[in-house]
């Protein structure tokens, strides 16, 4: 199975401040997508971005943004000008063929007023 | 507005009971899975299936079972339920490929086996 790397298990950041998320992950493959879901607690766990690996520039969504480096298998996530509303739990994720996606073990965001 | 819906999102079950799981999604997917959700482990993938009563086990499919007798229904079983499998379960559908797209959730069951 693929593996997906969260190495931080919780991270804070200050409301309005810039905050990246870290994630690494393990595959063979040239050709395959990469995802960031957001989890706010008790509710349902959403889409934030994704990344064509084929793709060599970084996608972005209004405040969030990916640093994909490809050669490193790195994929972090940055969130500028942070809300409160960002608090969650972020979990990175890998597919090959879009039939099987595997997941990291997350990261807890806390933001700070 | 695309929808994953799930039966229950909280349920508490006895040792040795059997339990039904039922997701449903509404966007005509060919793609469901399920998984568990765990405190620092992720989501672990238990089934998924890519068509009407095809199923893949996922890493971790001992003690559960599927169904899917309809396209937009997926539903996890739980043959004989122990303590070790109280947890967040989670419903996801896609759109198979070549379109490789995001997975849509459900808001998630959480069940507590006594």
């Amino acid at each position: 199975a693929q593996t997906v790397t969260q190495s931080q298990p919780e991270m804070s950041v200050q409301e309005a401040e810039t905050v990246t998320l870290s994630c690494t992950y393990d595959t063979s493959e040239s050709d395959y997508y990469l995802f960031w879901y957001k989890q706010p607690p008790s509710r349902q766990m959403i889409l934030v971005i994704r990344q064509e690996a084929y793709k060599q520039q970084n996608a972005t969504e209004n405040r969030f943004s990916v640093n994909f480096q490809k050669a490193a298998k790195s994929f972090s996530l940055k969130i500028s000008d942070s809300q409160l509303g960002d608090a969650a739990m972020y979990f990175c994720a890998y597919s090959l063929t879009g039939n099987q996606f595997y997941f990291g073990t997350g990261t807890s965001l806390t933001v700070i007023p | 507005d695309v929808k994953v819906t799930q039966s229950s999102r909280y349920l508490v079950k006895r040792t040795g009971e059997k339990v039904f799981l039922e997701c449903v999604q509404d966007m005509d997917h060919e793609n469901m899975f399920w998984y568990r959700q765990d405190p620092g482990l992720g989501l672990r993938l238990i089934y998924f299936s890519y068509d009407v009563k095809m199923k893949e086990k996922g890493d971790i499919p001992e003690g559960y079972s599927v169904s899917r007798e309809k396209k937009e229904r997926f539903s996890l079983i739980l043959e004989s339920a122990s303590t070790n499998q109280t947890s967040m379960y989670l419903c996801a559908s896609s759109l198979q490929a070549p379109f490789i797209n995001e997975q849509f959730f459900g808001p998630g069951t959480r069940l507590t086996v006594l």
